[in-house]
């Protein structure tokens, strides 16, 4: 089956300026992630989906970071500005399930690597 | 909010030998508790997991234990391998959020 599609694998931008990544989980999956991880660090949950709506965004910075899963598949996460410390490889990951005791495997892109000048 | 912490930071061992990388949690409600793989610029992916019924998991050479009262839990890799190397996170789900420890650098030296 196809994986967990990002796009865009790399992005260099200076400060200030604004980035979207786009993610297309795996066909089924209700369950939508983006984590972002910094050099040296484990994956930290930025934002969760379940179909359209959100679960959890509470260390999303929502002055800077919006995200949206329109109609319950494709998933934008937008940053506007960026900022020095935006720098990160950012996440997205599908589960068919999530939540409760209803624990399931995440299935994670490749990423996408922002650096911010 | 759930809390993970994952030790070492970096482990290095000969080929061949055992490794061991321990994580500890702070909310007592977590029941799910996975351990991810990531080599250089890949993805993480799943490798083992356990549920807080089970108290260890094996598959081939790698094993999970958790010690619900201690809120810790272990990866072991028994005979390493050079394709061991890699960076391994663990993970607890506590509510529905799950939250990854800092990560460990395994080093397999031949």
């Amino acid at each position: 089956e196809a994986g967990v599609a990002q796009s865009p694998r790399y992005k260099i931008i200076e400060k200030r300026q604004s980035v979207a990544f786009w993610c297309n989980p795996i066909s089924g999956h209700a369950t939508l992630y983006w984590y972002q991880q910094i050099l040296g660090q484990g994956p930290k949950l930025l934002i969760q989906f379940q179909n359209n709506g959100v679960v959890d965004d509470s260390q999303l910075p929502k002055d800077r970071f919006s995200a949206e899963r329109l109609k319950g598949v494709d998933s934008t996460l937008k940053i506007q500005p960026a900022k020095l410390e935006d720098s990160a490889v950012y996440l997205c990951a599908s589960s068919p399930r999530g939540g409760g005791l209803n624990t399931g495997e995440l299935f994670f892109g490749e990423g996408s690597r922002l650096t911010v000048l | 909010g759930e809390n993970v912490e994952q030790h070492p930071s970096t482990l290095s061992v000969q080929e061949g030998d055992s490794a061991v990388i321990k994580c500890t949690y702070s909310d007592s409600a977590s029941n799910y508790f996975p351990w991810y793989k990531q080599e250089l610029g890949k993805r993480p992916q799943l490798i083992i997991d356990i549920r807080s019924n089970v108290g260890e998991k094996k598959d081939q050479r790698i094993a999970v234990t958790l010690n619900k009262t201690a809120k810790h839990f272990s990866l072991h890799i028994t005979e390493t391998q050079p394709e061991d190397s890699a960076v391994y996170f663990c993970a607890a789900r506590g509510a529905q959020k799950l939250v990854f420890g800092q990560g460990t650098r395994l080093t397999i030296n031949p």
